[in-house]
């Protein structure tokens, strides 16, 4: 059964600081997603990684992908207080179908 | 290019009734996901329509069952409603090969 474990769960940093979300997958994806959410609100979807070694960047986020590892990291540079949401990442077994594994979400509080 | 449209936002119920969800795909896409979030359980996969057939199944009670239309419209209905039925109910759809698209989900509250 595949599994997905993010962490922290819960992480409280001052604007201007860095840091990592780890999530890690214990069976082979085909994909791997990240996406945030806003209290109430639905899902945006941040990146979308395919392959070993992927990295993408959009501001201040960067995503990785390590399929060997089977681990994604999230970064977040020099955080603000409209990063302040949920992040969650989600793992997709074969590119043709709606079934996303999702962890447990990670809570990300930016503190001016 | 319109999103994915679900309605209503928000619902009460009470326990023992039933409820259906509609969930309008991106004009084009063909596969229709649901999703059941709450914050004990977070999110979990409840099924999946492409084409009118249900292609994937999440590990539910048959309580909870889905359809989708030759338009590619879905509905998920939840009958006998129990107090632990209470999530944001979202709905996901995707072309072939491409990344879900989630809607803004439904409310449920079932008292």
């Amino acid at each position: 059964e595949l599994k997905v474990e993010q962490n922290p769960l819960f992480l409280s940093m001052q604007e201007g600081k860095n840091y990592t979300i780890y999530c890690n997958y214990s069976t082979t994806s085909d994909r791997l997603y990240w996406y945030r959410q806003d209290p109430g609100k639905s899902l945006e979807s941040l990146f979308v990684l395919l392959s070993n070694g992927a990295v993408k960047q959009e501001g201040r986020l960067m995503a990785s992908l390590d399929t060997k590892a089977r681990l994604s990291t999230l970064h977040i540079t020099a955080a603000v207080h409209d990063l302040s949401a949920t992040y969650f990442c989600a793992v997709q077994r074969g590119s043709n179908t709606g079934k996303l594994i999702f962890g447990q979400g990670t809570t990300l509080q930016v503190k001016p | 290019k319109a999103g994915v449209t679900q309605t209503p936002r928000y619902l009460i119920k009470t326990r023992g009734q039933q409820v259906t969800l509609s969930c309008s795909p991106i004009s084009g896409h063909r596969s229709v996901s649901w999703y059941q979030q709450t914050p004990g359980q977070g999110l979990q996969f409840l099924f999946e329509y492409f084409s009118e057939t249900q292609r994937n199944k999440g590990n539910f009670p048959g309580r909870f069952s889905g359809r989708q239309f030759s338009n590619s419209r879905s509905e998920m209905n939840v009958s006998t409603l129990e107090l632990g039925d209470s999530a944001l109910y979202l709905c996901a759809s995707s072309t072939t090969n491409e990344k879900l698209f989630f809607g803004s989900g439904t409310q449920l509250s079932v008292l």
